[in-house]
């Protein structure tokens, strides 16, 4: 299954701030996937980043709070812009793998405190 | 956005018992899968589920795809301290980049 690195691992922000969340896959992948962990909550989808176009987002996510980019195959960003105390969450990145059995594969995450 | 109803919310058990969870949804997935996470790390998958009706184990787990394909199952036996953490579901529709929709999770922690 692929390798995912994901930079940074944690980080605290000033409200007001923007920070933006890199995702390096070893291997090329059509579609990378950003969620959101709450604390103490489960993954909610925020956006699916499909390389030569726009981001795709789910109910609830917009573009000017997250922006992302897809410049190649293995290679994505998050930005949380204009942060608040109400974005610190977890932030992962995640790919499908090649065949059914690999399910999707998960960075590490981004833990991202808001002050 | 859809949540999986996952139950129980969290459990607390001995060493060496078996340990059951379960997952329910409104509508149908073709594909479970069952994750686990550490603290400060990302899920890991334990078991893909691809058949309704289908069973599979990977070790001590074992997982089973209910038969209205609206609902899955993880069991772990014999439970070890390095099982403590939290046990997400997760369904998709289709393979192929479509996205998963995750469970409420299960923590899972072990009273020594």
């Amino acid at each position: 299954s692929a390798v995912i690195s994901q930079k940074p691992s944690r980080d605290i922000c000033q409200r007001g701030t923007s920070l933006t969340i890199q995702c390096q896959v070893d291997s090329q992948v059509t579609m990378m996937f950003w969620y959101r962990q709450q604390p103490g909550q489960s993954l909610t989808l925020i956006a699916t980043a499909n390389q030569g176009s726009e981001a795709t987002y789910e109910s609830g996510f917009v573009i000017d709070k997250f922006p992302i980019s897809r410049p190649n195959l293995t290679f994505s960003t998050l930005t949380v812009s204009n942060m608040s105390p109400e974005d610190s969450s977890i932030y992962l990145c995640s790919v499908e793998g090649d065949s059914r059995v690999l399910g999707y594969t998960f960075g590490s995450g981004t833990r991202l405190t808001v002050v | 956005g859809q949540q999986l109803n996952q139950s129980p919310q969290s459990m607390f058990i001995q060493e060496g018992e078996d340990v059951s969870m379960n997952c329910t949804s409104s509508s149908i997935f073709n594909t479970w899968l069952w994750y686990k996470q550490d603290p400060g790390e990302g899920p890991v998958l334990l078991i893909a589920l691809y058949k309704a009706g289908e069973l599979t184990s990977n070790g001590r787990l074992t997982a089973q795809f209910g038969i209205t394909r609206k609902d899955s199952f993880l069991n772990i036996s014999a439970s070890i301290p390095s099982d403590v953490g939290i046990y997400f579901c997760a369904g998709q529709l289709n393979f192929g980049n479509e996205k998963l929709t995750f469970g409420t999770g299960t923590r899972l922690t072990i009273i020594p």
